[in-house]
C-alpha cells in the first residue's frame, strides 16, 4: 500500500512570496498532521486536520494555513515568506489521529533566500 | 504541557555493538513512538508502543507507562543504523500532536 507522499521535495522561494505544500495520506487515513522541522527548535506542531476540519493547531503565526479536501489531501500554505520559514516541512497520517500510529512523508525542504 | 526527554544526546558506536536509547515523558500519554530519520530527513516509523514490548528484528522497544519511560534497544549496529531516533508522545485531546523530544544522534562506525 502506498506511503504517504509529499511534494515538491524541494522549493526555492524568495522572501515575500507564498508556497503550497502538498500531502496525500495513506488510502484509509483520515487525520493528517503537519510538523516544522528546524536545526535549533527540532519538530514543532504545525496543524492537524479530520474529516476536512482543523482540529488542533500549534503555536505559529497566522501566516501558516491549511486545508484538507474530502479525499484527506491536505495542503498548507505560507504566505509572505521569511527567512526563518526555511525548514523541512513533514506531514503525517494516522486512522484516526489517536490512539494510532502515524506515518510520515518523506518531506518537502523549503529555502527561503 | 507534557515534556519529552531524549538520552544520551549523542551515540558513537562501533559496528556490532549494541545500545540502549532512553525517553522520559512528564505526564500520562495514550501513544509514544520511536522513529528514525534518515540523512535524507524522512523519519521512519520504529515502533508505536504506547506500553509493553515489542521486537523487529535487531531492534526492541519497552515502555513502562506507570514510570514514564521508553527504551530502545539496538543489537548487533549496523553503519546504516546510524541517524537521528526520535521519541514521540501524544496525550489526551492533543489529536495530532505528536511531541517530540530533541533525538538521539547515532553513528556506527565500520
Amino acid at each position: 500500500k502506498a506511503g504517504v507522499t509529499q511534494t515538491p521535495r524541494y522549493l526555492i522561494k524568495t522572501r515575500g512570496q507564498q508556497v503550497t505544500l502538498s500531502c496525500s495520506p495513506i488510502s484509509g487515513h483520515r487525520s493528517v498532521s503537519w510538523y516544522q522541522q528546524t536545526p535549533g527548535q527540532g519538530l514543532q506542531f504545525l496543524f492537524e486536520y479530520f474529516s476536512e476540519t482543523q482540529r488542533n493547531k500549534g503555536n505559529f503565526p497566522g501566516r501558516f494555513s491549511g486545508r484538507q479536501f474530502s479525499n484527506s489531501r491536505s495542503e498548507m500554505n505560507v504566505s509572505t515568506l521569511e527567512l526563518g520559514d526555511s525548514a523541512l516541512y513533514l506531514c503525517a497520517s494516522s486512522l484516526s489521529g489517536t490512539g494510532h500510529g502515524y506515518t510520515f512523508g518523506s518531506g518537502t525542504r523549503l529555502t527561503v533566500v | 504541557g507534557i515534556q519529552v526527554e531524549q538520552s544520551p544526546p549523542d551515540l558513537i558506536l562501533q559496528e556490532g555493538a549494541n545500545s540502549t536509547l532512553r525517553c522520559n515523558f512528564s505526564d500520562s500519554v495514550n501513544n509514544l513512538q520511536w522513529f528514525h530519520q534518515n540523512p535524507w530527513g524522512q523519519l521512519i516509523n520504529l515502533f508505536y508502543i504506547p506500553s509493553g514490548t515489542k521486537q523487529n528484528g535487531r531492534l526492541s522497544a519497552t515502555t513502562v507507562a506507570t514510570e514514564r519511560y521508553s527504551l530502545l534497544y539496538i543489537s548487533s549496529s549496523q553503519t546504516t543504523d546510524s541517524g537521528v531516533y526520535f521519541c514521540a508522545v501524544n496525550y489526551g485531546g492533543s489529536q495530532g500532536n505528536l511531541i517530540f523530544g530533541k533525538g538521539t544522534k547515532l553513528s556506527v562506525k565500520p
